[in-house]
């Protein structure tokens, strides 16, 4: 099974700082890579597919990136409604498996 | 607007059974294919189960295989998770997502309590 593992696993920064979330792969996941944002208390909701694809509705101050192993979560102006614990999900292959997540919070 | 309702959760004993429903709405459920992921208290993300637009397709993930069945009616609609031999590990808010094979859609989760 492809292991995935998040860094920071708690993150705190201020409102407008530019904020990246990284996702490492256990291995080669072919940038099928999906970013989840969970907000406290609700459903999990699709941001990024496929390492760079912003989902329809999604702000566009969120971006991804990356290749091979390592993929990276970027928001480039925090705002106050950010807040809350981001996944990572790998999709190359079966079993799909999600990183253990970020929390991001306000400083 | 794309809708998914799950229903059937609950508090059940170990070693019994449950069957958790996912009505949908909004799209053309038979173009889709479909999944299940759970969320124990407090902690992360684990993906289920996922079937494919037919039916005929499915996928489980190692701590349910075996155990768990996912199913769906496409006349109805309607997405299922059968959960034979529970455990208290298996103790999770349930979500049904629409399988693009991105999740792009999520219903609100139903909560299953495993205790005796």
């Amino acid at each position: 099974d492809i292991q995935m593992t998040q860094s920071p696993s708690f993150l705190s920064a201020s409102v407008g700082e530019r904020v990246t979330l990284s996702c490492r792969a256990s291995q080669n996941i072919n940038k099928y890579l999906d970013w989840y944002q969970q907000k406290l208390g609700e459903a999990p909701k699709l941001l990024i597919y496929n390492t760079n694809n912003l989902h329809t509705g999604i702000p566009s101050r969120f971006s991804g990136s990356g290749s091979g192993t390592d993929y990276t979560l970027t928001i480039s102006s925090l705002q106050p409604e950010d807040v809350a614990t981001y996944f990572c999900l790998q999709r190359n292959s079966w079993p799909l498996t999600f990183g253990s997540g970020t929390k991001l919070e306000i400083k | 607007e794309v809708q998914l309702v799950e229903s059937g959760g609950g508090l059940v004993q170990p070693g019994r059974s449950l069957k958790l429903s996912c009505a949908a709405s909004g799209f053309t459920f038979s173009d889709y294919n479909m999944a299940w992921v759970r969320q124990a208290p407090t902690k992360g993300l684990e993906w289920v189960a996922s079937i494919s637009y037919g039916g005929s397709n499915t996928h489980y993930g190692d701590s349910v295989k075996g155990r768990f069945t996912i199913s769906r009616d496409n006349a109805k609609s309607t997405l299922y998770l059968q959960m034979d031999s529970l455990r208290s590990e298996d103790t999770a808010t349930y979500y049904c997502a629409r399988h693009q094979p991105e999740m792009d859609a999520w219903g609100q989760g139903a909560s299953v309590t495993v205790s005796s």
